[in-house]
């Protein structure tokens, strides 16, 4: 079957780095997705990988290995408002998005 | 901002009720979606539709009929719902015809309690 791994949740300091990790196990691979939701609010797109390596977005970054089935998102300089769920998402050889549980995160003063 | 917009955000309903979600897109996109959203779960995936045909339906439960009269409006018609299908349901839009590589735009979504 096909799977998405994401913690659950997890905790950082405003002004810290936090990595959210993702991993997938799909049939076939056409680029991977990270989303940001607020609670009671639309998820937003973030990134969206394709090919190896690391894409840079102001303070966010998304990193993709296709090889090890594996992707980050790293968040830099964290503000309160980045208390979020982070949504992974992997486009499967049928174009259909797979998604992940997500992963809420808690930013504390 | 996302330019989809849901209606009503907030929705309360008997089993026995029948009950319409709206969603609409302002973004000029040819394939729309309705998502399911349980807490701590993946988003389920229900229904695409694509240029106003529908090209996936994920096994939904019959108590859910989706309704696309044109690219820009998307409904999903409720009727003898369970208290299980108590959950936050969303509406995306993409560019692309389904099947493509793009990004989905997610409206706010209709929060659902089923009595």
């Amino acid at each position: 079957g096909q799977n998405i791994d994401q913690p659950t949740e997890m905790t950082a300091t405003e002004g810290a780095i936090v990595q959210i990790n993702c991993t997938y196990q799909t049939s076939g691979f056409n680029g991977l997705f990270w989303y940001q939701q607020h609670a009671g609010e639309a998820p937003t797109f973030l990134s969206y990988n394709v090919l190896d390596g690391l894409e840079e977005k102001g303070r966010f970054s998304s990193f993709l290995s296709r090889s090890k089935g594996y992707s980050y998102l790293l968040l830099k300089e964290l503000q309160m408002k980045d208390s979020a769920s982070y949504l992974c998402a992997v486009l499967d050889s049928n174009y259909q998005l797979i998604w992940g549980a997500g992963t809420k995160l808690i930013i504390k003063p | 901002e996302t330019g989809v917009t849901q209606t009503p955000r907030h929705l309360v309903m008997g089993m026995t009720n029948k009950k319409s979600l709206k969603c609409e897109q302002h973004l000029g996109h040819n394939a729309m979606y309705w998502y399911k959203q349980s807490a701590k779960k993946p988003l389920e995936l229900m229904f695409v539709y694509s240029l106003e045909e529908r090209v996936e339906n994920n096994s939904v439960p019959s108590r859910f009929s989706p309704e696309c009269p044109n690219s820009s409006h998307l409904f999903l018609h409720l009727h003898t719902l369970q208290p299980e299908d108590s959950a936050l349901y969303l509406c995306a839009s993409s560019q692309a015809l389904a099947g493509g590589a793009d990004t989905q735009y997610f409206g706010p979504g209709t929060r659902l309690t089923v009595l």
